[in-house]
């Protein structure tokens, strides 16, 4: 059982170039979350998703993009990178969106 | 607004003291949840706690404890003996029955001086 994987680690990205940050659970829980991690700031969120095919926004979506096309996945897009997405980048998985939520290891973005 | 508040960015104690981080919510719900989380220096993100908005029995887990009062909003966490190893960034959260999102506090640095 892995829990929440996220990948990668690290990356670093050019002004304007896009990505996408990986998050997957095997848990099957519904409730998947992006969250960044900036100092000072604690965490906040920018997507969730309550199950398959359901996304919303949260306190700071924008820039970034998300899909849930399986349980499992839950990926972040970033469709032009800018300097102020450099940040920590943490995905979480619950069964219901009141309940635990179980943390990946973090991904740390640097965008020059 | 801020739905959770800790108003303590750093503390710092010396081995075997003890130590309350507070943690002050906001919500008009009457059925919400609060967590405690813990990041070491590692970086990970390690649940310590949940309860839910009915239950205000206060509870111990080995020198940890927890204190829920509704009345005040609050919800704090004491370390009793600190040890170096309790040294990490401590964040509070909420999380209310409608609206499926999790608030997170900015957190409180806890340094443990051996």
């Amino acid at each position: 059982n892995a829990g929440v994987t996220q990948t990668p680690k690290f990356q670093v990205l050019k002004t304007g170039q896009s990505m996408t940050l990986q998050c997957a659970q095997d848990m099957n829980h519904e409730y998947m979350s992006w969250y960044r991690q900036d100092p000072g700031m604690g965490l906040r969120l920018i997507h969730y998703s309550v199950g398959a095919g359901i996304t919303d926004q949260g306190e700071v979506p924008n820039g970034y993009n998300v899909s849930r096309s399986t349980t499992e996945d839950f990926p972040l897009r970033l469709l032009s990178a800018a300097p102020s997405q450099t940040s920590v980048y943490f995905c979480a998985s619950s069964p219901d969106g009141g309940d635990t939520q179980y943390f990946g290891p973090g991904t740390r973005l640097t965008v020059l | 607004a801020q739905k959770v508040t800790q108003a303590q960015t750093e503390i710092s104690v010396v081995e075997k003291e003890d130590v309350t981080l507070d943690c002050v919510y906001e919500t008009r719900d009457t059925t919400y949840y609060l967590f405690w989380y813990k990041q070491p220096p590692s970086g990970e993100l390690v649940f310590l706690i949940r309860r839910n908005s009915f239950d205000e029995q206060n509870e111990i887990s080995g020198r940890y404890s927890w204190n829920f009062q509704k009345s005040t909003s609050s919800f704090n966490f004491t370390i009793t003996a600190s040890q170096v190893v309790d040294s990490a960034v401590y964040f509070c959260a909420l999380s209310e029955r409608e609206g499926n999102q999790f608030y997170f506090g900015t957190g409180t640095s806890l340094t443990v001086i051996p």
